[in-house]
């Protein structure tokens, strides 16, 4: 069965802290790893890696997937309290239903002022 | 409009009601996606659309659940008979086509059966 791993499943920090978040993955035909944001309801796209090795990064976040491994980490430094959300991981799996996104529980992120 | 938009934002229903909910998908996306968050769960797959091609509803839980896309836009999802089990937030979310691009999400829907 397919499975996508995150941890921590919660990590509270104070702001300018650097955290980082793992998401360690199971699935057949991986196709990418993606990462949103979710705040109150909408998740909110942030990468998609498909590639292994390379990172992207946008201001202070930055991720890197490694497809040897299995697992995919998002580093977020110099944290801010507006950082406070819910990080989930999703692969996305060629075959099946095409682009459907197979994800992990989340890790819930508290940045302390 | 500019992103995915549902409604309603909140629906509170009885136990054995039908309930329906709404999702606009952004304009030119011809994929649309439907997933369920229930407390403490990562999102749950439930029903993909792709331009006129049959949806794949492999994710759906029961024969409960329907879903439809009219004109290849607006999408409902119907829930008969609901249980307490289907409290929840549902999620829309729509992509460029091809299935392989990245997905972006609705504000939700939630579901709360009494």
């Amino acid at each position: 069965e397919d499975k996508v791993v995150q941890s921590p499943l919660s990590l509270v920090v104070h702001e300018g802290d650097t955290v980082t978040l793992n998401c360690s993955y199971e699935v057949t035909n991986f196709r990418s790893l993606l990462w949103y944001k979710q705040e109150k309801k909408a998740p909110t796209f942030l990468f998609m890696l498909t590639s292994s090795g390379i990172e992207k990064k946008s201001g202070r976040l930055s991720s890197i997937l490694d497809k040897k491994e299995l697992f995919s980490i998002l580093n977020i430094t110099a944290t801010q309290t507006g950082d406070s959300a819910i990080y989930l991981c999703a692969t996305m799996n060629y075959g099946g239903s095409q682009g459907n996104l197979i994800f992990g529980k989340g890790t819930k992120l508290s940045v302390k002022p | 409009g500019a992103g995915v938009s549902q409604s309603p934002s909140n629906k509170v229903t009885e136990k054995g009601k039908d309930v329906e909910l709404r999702c606009d998908p952004i304009s030119g996306h011809t994929a649309l996606y439907w997933y369920r968050q229930s407390l403490g769960q990562g999102l749950e797959f439930l029903i993909y659309f792709q331009g006129n091609s049959a949806p794949d509803k492999s994710g759906l839980p029961s024969d409960r659940f329907s879903a439809e896309r009219t004109g290849g836009s607006v999408s409902t999802l119907t829930i008969q008979r609901t249980q307490q089990e289907d409290s929840a937030v549902y999620l829309c979310a729509s992509s460029l086509a091809g299935g392989y691009n990245e997905q972006f999400f609705g504000p939700g829907t939630r579901l709360t059966v009494l």
